[in-house]
């Protein structure tokens, strides 16, 4: 039961370089988001997907880009990496509401410094 | 707009004492869910419990409670007889119902330490 994974778990990169965060989930979740952390921010949403080929910004979505090909993955990409996207990052997905689920699980995040 | 509120920013409590940690929330949906997160120091999200508008029951798992109360806008935390191990940081997060994307919003978080 491996859940939600996020890879790498660790990335230094330079500025003006592309990067691509990884997010996979095995539990066949429609929703998936994408948070980033910082001090004083909390917990900010980048994008979601309500489904394959549907994608969403949210509070956060300059300097990022995401795709949704596959159901169990939602990668997030940094096409121009910023000093400012230094942070950390998690995945999360959700099931469909109707189904009752209403709460998102998360994966163990990514640890991004852009140097 | 939808916004939650954790006042407490840190709180510093010794083992086997109780502590509550507060949130407040504001919405203009009737119907819409809460939760509450944990972020020990490994820096994983747990989620610990979520509650329905439509329900202000509170609910007890072993040592924790949650008190919902609607006419105050409140969905406090209680951790009875403190551990070591629930230091963290925990957040409180809201989601409306509206269409289907029940994106959350989160509190900034309250950073528990308890001390031996």
């Amino acid at each position: 039961d491996a859940g939600i994974t996020q890879s790498p778990r660790y990335k230094i990169t330079e500025t003006g370089r592309q990067v691509t965060l990884m997010c996979h989930q095995t539990w066949s979740h429609s929703y998936m988001f994408w948070y980033r952390q910082d001090l004083g921010h909390g917990l900010r949403l980048i994008y979601y997907s309500a489904a394959a080929d549907i994608t969403d910004k949210g509070e956060v979505p300059d300097g990022y880009v995401v795709s949704r090909s596959k159901t169990e993955n939602f990668p997030l990409t940094l096409e121009s990496a910023t000093r400012s996207q230094t942070s950390v990052y998690f995945c999360a997905s959700r099931g469909l509401a109707g189904g009752g689920t209403y709460e998102q699980y998360f994966g163990p995040g990514t640890r991004l410094t852009v140097t | 707009a939808q916004k939650v509120t954790q006042a407490q920013t840190e709180i510093s409590v010794v083992e086997k004492e109780d502590v509550t940690l507060d949130c407040v929330y504001e919405t203009r949906d009737t119907t819409y869910y809460l939760f509450w997160y944990k972020q020990p120091p490994s820096g994983e999200l747990v989620f610990l419990i979520r509650r329905n508008s439509f329900d202000e029951q509170n609910e007890i798992s072993g040592r924790y409670s949650w008190n919902f109360q609607k006419s105050t806008s409140s969905f406090n935390f209680t951790i009875t007889a403190s551990q070591v191990v629930d230091s963290a940081v925990y957040f409180c997060a809201l989601s409306e119902a509206r269409g289907s994307n029940y994106k959350l919003t989160f509190g900034k978080g309250t950073l528990l330490t308890v001390n031996p």
